[in-house]
């Protein structure tokens, strides 16, 4: 596609459930990251996937946040028992030719825990 | 640790100059990159510097000192459509994952 597309754009969830954020990244970009951005802050790093294979995962917070992206396109963040303080816009990013030529960056999923 | 410092927000009027500070101590540097967000919107990539010097864009330039561990974007000729937060961000590494400061504010007034 043209761009990053996330989807859902909004996810409301009770605490203890189980969501799924999706990303598409533009076509042909071998590097992807999720991110999250809590209001007034700056994006916060959680993953890194160079194909199928997770190259840098040590920005997820614990083992409830697990991603997957298994043909090396779509990627999906799951996350697992959803507790108040994982409430955050969730971006997901891709890149050709990495962070010097700079990452283009979906919308975003605006998560909340209810 | 790691740390970027930035200003929490920035005032300028139409037209002028504004000059935007960061300082940053990480583990690992490979460079500095530069990010705009408006409300509500996706982070674009504004710049990327490796090296010591000065990078033009159009009104936009991009300075870094690694000896400094400190680097500024500088915003010519400034519109309103420039109003949105601005973040610097180090790659501490070369897998292109990126350590965001905490962004800075611009207001530009007419």
């Amino acid at each position: 596609g043209a761009g990053v597309s996330q989807t859902p754009s909004n996810k409301v969830t009770e605490k203890g459930k189980y969501v799924e954020l999706r990303c598409d990244p533009i076509s042909g970009h071998t590097a992807l990251y999720w991110y999250r951005q809590s209001l007034g802050q700056g994006p916060e790093f959680l993953i890194y996937f160079q194909g199928t294979g997770a190259a840098d995962d040590s920005g997820l917070p614990n083992d409830r946040f697990f991603a997957v992206r298994p043909e090396g396109s779509v990627s999906t963040l799951k996350i697992q028992r959803t507790e108040r303080g994982d409430s955050a816009v969730y971006l997901c990013a891709s890149s050709s030719q990495g962070a010097n030529y700079g990452y283009t960056f979906g919308s975003g999923t605006r998560l909340t825990v209810v | 640790g790691q740390s970027l410092e930035q200003p929490s927000e920035v005032t300028a009027v139409e037209g002028a100059i504004v000059q935007i500070n960061c300082t940053y101590q990480t583990s690992g540097f490979y460079g500095l990159s530069w990010y705009q967000q408006h409300d509500g919107g996706a982070p674009t990539f504004l710049s990327y510097n490796a090296l010591d010097g000065l990078e033009e864009t159009g009104r936009f330039s991009s300075f870094l000192s690694r000896s400094d561990s400190y680097g500024y974007l500088l915003l010519q000729e400034l519109q309103m459509k420039d109003s949105a937060s601005y973040f610097c961000a180090v790659s501490p590494g070369n897998t292109g994952k990126l350590i965001f400061g905490q962004g800075t504010t611009l207001q530009v007034k007419p």
